[in-house]
């Protein structure tokens, strides 16, 4: 069975400070993995994905993880933090082998401080 | 373009009524997911509907229900509603048939429902 963590419920950082919002993963076959934001009453939006190639995906609003499959990580960076960068993020993974069906992480409230 | 749409947004049931939820995907979309996100179990996916079919199905009961119709459309509907079912209702629209499990999945904002 496929599944995914994000081991922190909540990430606080100062404005202009670098983030990090960790994703563990379990899959067999190979991982395709995504991340989404979730701003509050809204649906998901999409940041970036990682299907094959450059370990170093770079997505959308200056965001970008890093595919690590020793550690099998794929943790969402981004340089400098922005007080409109605060909301909930989610990491998931799907598999080239076994189900089509993806699975999500509980998610991971980034909250930036001004 | 224009993005995923659901409707209504916002939706109050008493217990024991049935509900039915919209979704109309992205234009050229023809796969249509469906989940369920609460705060105590995250985001749980439902059905996914490709091409009028059913192509894959979640661990919930038979009172939730979906259909797709030929423009890609695809509504969702939960029969004899209980509290737990209280929660936000996501559909997700995808370019590709199940099994392309490199697809992107686009969501929509959500249909609230909350069942008192």
């Amino acid at each position: 069975a496929q599944s995914v963590a994000q081991p922190e419920d909540q990430v606080n950082v100062a404005e202009g400070n670098p983030l990090t919002v960790k994703c563990t993963y379990s899959v067999s076959g190979n991982p395709y993995l995504f991340w989404y934001v979730q701003y509050p009453n809204r649906g998901l939006q999409f940041l970036l994905k990682y299907i094959t190639g450059d370990n170093l995906v770079k997505g959308s609003y200056g965001f970008e993880a890093e595919f690590n499959k020793s550690q099998t990580s794929f943790h969402l960076k981004k340089p400098s933090a922005l007080v409109s960068d605060s909301a909930l993020y989610f990491c998931a993974v799907r598999s080239s082998g076994g189900s089509y069906i993806p699975t999500f992480g509980r998610g991971t409230s980034l909250i930036v401080h001004p | 373009k224009a993005g995923v749409t659901q409707t209504p947004r916002y939706l109050i049931k008493t217990r024991g009524q049935q509900v039915t939820l919209s979704c109309s995907p992205i234009s050229g979309h023809r796969s249509v997911s469906w989940y369920q996100q609460t705060p105590g179990q995250g985001l749980q996916f439902l059905f996914e509907y490709f091409s009028e079919t059913q192509r894959n199905k979640g661990n919930f009961p038979g009172r939730f229900s979906g259909r797709q119709f030929s423009n890609s459309r695809s509504e969702m509907n939960v029969s004899t509603l209980e509290l737990g079912d209280s929660a936000l209702y996501l559909c997700a629209s995808s370019f590709g048939a199940s099994g392309l499990s490199t697809d992107t999945q686009y969501f929509g904002p959500g249909t609230r429902l909350t069942v008192l």
